[in-house]
């Protein structure tokens, strides 16, 4: 089945750090991809939608600034956390879905991201 | 907009059956999905409808009613390995990306 893949899986890092974490379609074309962002025990925030050549689509709330989306390619996306604070530690997860017919999205294993 | 509602928390024992109801009001409605979050891991996919009325898949069952705004996914032959957070999902007015409820947490006891 569709796989998608997230890198890296833990970050720890000090504050004022940019912080990259990867998404990947490893057995498809992903012209579509999701960032999330969950805090601990909530749910699922969708942060931004990102579309491939295009800019992102970013939710309301979202700094566009802050959260830097990349899709360069039908494979990838990146999130750029940039100047990383503590307020930024959360579990990141993007999602793809294969664009014919009827699919759900898969998520990637997800990034633990923790700002000192 | 998207309102999602589902229970913050349920418990059952193993071997029974449990029910966890999701209402939803959206500006839009382009399906409702059902999703198994162990914690510390990313969601997997369950069930989806878009027509009313009982997908099953297993163990694992969705039903859904537009016209009320309701779905619920049943879980038969508990098992200890059920015990997640599950999470009732609409989509978006652009018909693309996911928007999620707040996860009901199932406590599976033996």
């Amino acid at each position: 089945g569709a796989v998608v893949s997230q890198h890296p899986s833990w970050v720890i890092c000090k504050s004022g750090t940019s912080v990259k974490i990867e998404c990947r379609s490893l057995d498809f074309q992903a012209t579509t991809m999701f960032w999330y962002r969950q805090f601990p025990k909530q749910s699922l925030m969708l942060m931004a939608t990102s579309n491939e050549g295009s800019k992102a689509t970013y939710e309301q709330g979202v700094e566009k600034d802050k959260f830097l989306i990349n899709h360069a390619s039908l494979t990838l996306s990146t999130l750029t956390v940039t100047s990383a604070h503590p307020e930024d530690s959360s579990f990141y997860i993007c999602s793809a879905r294969v664009p014919q017919g009827f699919q759900p999205q898969h998520f990637g294993d997800g990034t633990r991201l923790s700002i000192l | 907009g998207q309102n999602i509602d589902q229970p913050t928390e349920m418990t059952a024992t193993e071997g029974a059956i449990v029910q966890i109801n999701c209402t939803y009001q959206t500006s839009g409605f382009n399906g409702l999905f059902w999703y198994q979050q162990h914690a510390g891991e990313a969601p997997t996919f369950l069930s989806y409808n878009v027509l009313d009325g009982l997908e099953e898949k297993g163990r694992f069952s969705s039903f859904l009613s537009r016209s009320k705004g309701y779905s619920y996914l049943l879980l038969k032959e508990l098992q200890m390995k059920d015990s997640a957070s599950y999470l009732c999902a609409g989509v978006n007015q652009a018909g693309t990306a996911l928007i999620f409820g707040k996860g009901t947490t199932l406590s599976v006891s033996s």
